[in-house]
């Protein structure tokens, strides 16, 4: 029973446009989500969350937005260079259980220049 | 500088053998984890100890069994390893226990083949 879903295994995407990356989750509970990146051969790397009290949050490039009664999420980057190449991972995780975090299964972004 | 450092990288071994899979952290953090991404990629977590005592244990064979010395060292053994145990073992730590808004920092990982 997967909790969290990125229905898209890949994203090919040139570089300076939009990558639009989705989640979605199944869990009502989840009330903290995350973005880790992960290079080949490397471990996942935090990138960005977002609290249920929020829809949007932002860093840089990065923004994350938050549609609760859709239970979907997505990571917005712009513009979009060669160096995001990577699988993006989203998490989930709530207050009943502690620091358990939920993957999904990755989606690999590749920015072509 | 690595945060969170794992030994070994790979590791090939043949079914039947004990093997363990070390994992240091030098963030001071106070938790740490064990994940297993296996075929599919997914990441799912298997132990979480804080300050060295077990406070996750998902449904996992017990031939795996978590060791904490001390709250910046979380090592994993394994017995009988069986050729389902072949995946990519990553160490985690995070600053705080319990409290789920909390980062969670990853190691490279450990990527073992069971032959």
């Amino acid at each position: 029973d997967q909790q969290v879903k990125q229905n898209s295994p890949s994203l090919s995407v040139q570089e300076g446009r939009i990558s639009i990356l989705n989640c979605d989750y199944t869990n009502s509970m989840f009330d903290y989500f995350l973005w880790y990146k992960k290079y080949p051969a490397e471990g996942p790397t935090f990138l960005i969350s977002i609290s249920s009290i929020k829809d949007k949050n932002e860093d840089g490039r990065f923004t994350v937005f938050l549609n609760k009664s859709a239970k979907h999420l997505s990571l917005h980057i712009v513009p979009s260079q060669p160096g995001d190449s990577a699988v993006y991972f989203c998490a989930a995780s709530s207050e009943t259980s502690g620091s358990r975090l939920t993957f999904g299964e990755g989606t690999q972004l590749t920015v072509n220049p | 500088d690595t945060a969170v450092s794992q030994t070994p990288k790979y590791l090939v071994t043949q079914m039947g053998n004990d093997k363990s899979i070390k994992c240091e952290q030098n963030l001071g953090h106070d938790t740490m984890y064990w994940y297993k991404q296996d075929s599919k990629k997914f990441l799912k977590i298997m132990f979480s100890y804080n300050n060295k005592e077990l406070i996750i244990n998902e449904t996992v064979p017990n031939r795996f069994s978590p060791k904490s010395p001390d709250k910046a060292h979380l090592n994993l053994h394994i017995n009988s390893l069986e050729l389902g145990d072949s995946a990519v073992y990553f160490c985690a730590s995070s600053q705080v226990a319990g409290l789920y808004q909390e980062t969670q920092y990853f190691g490279p990982g450990t990527r073992l083949l069971v032959l």
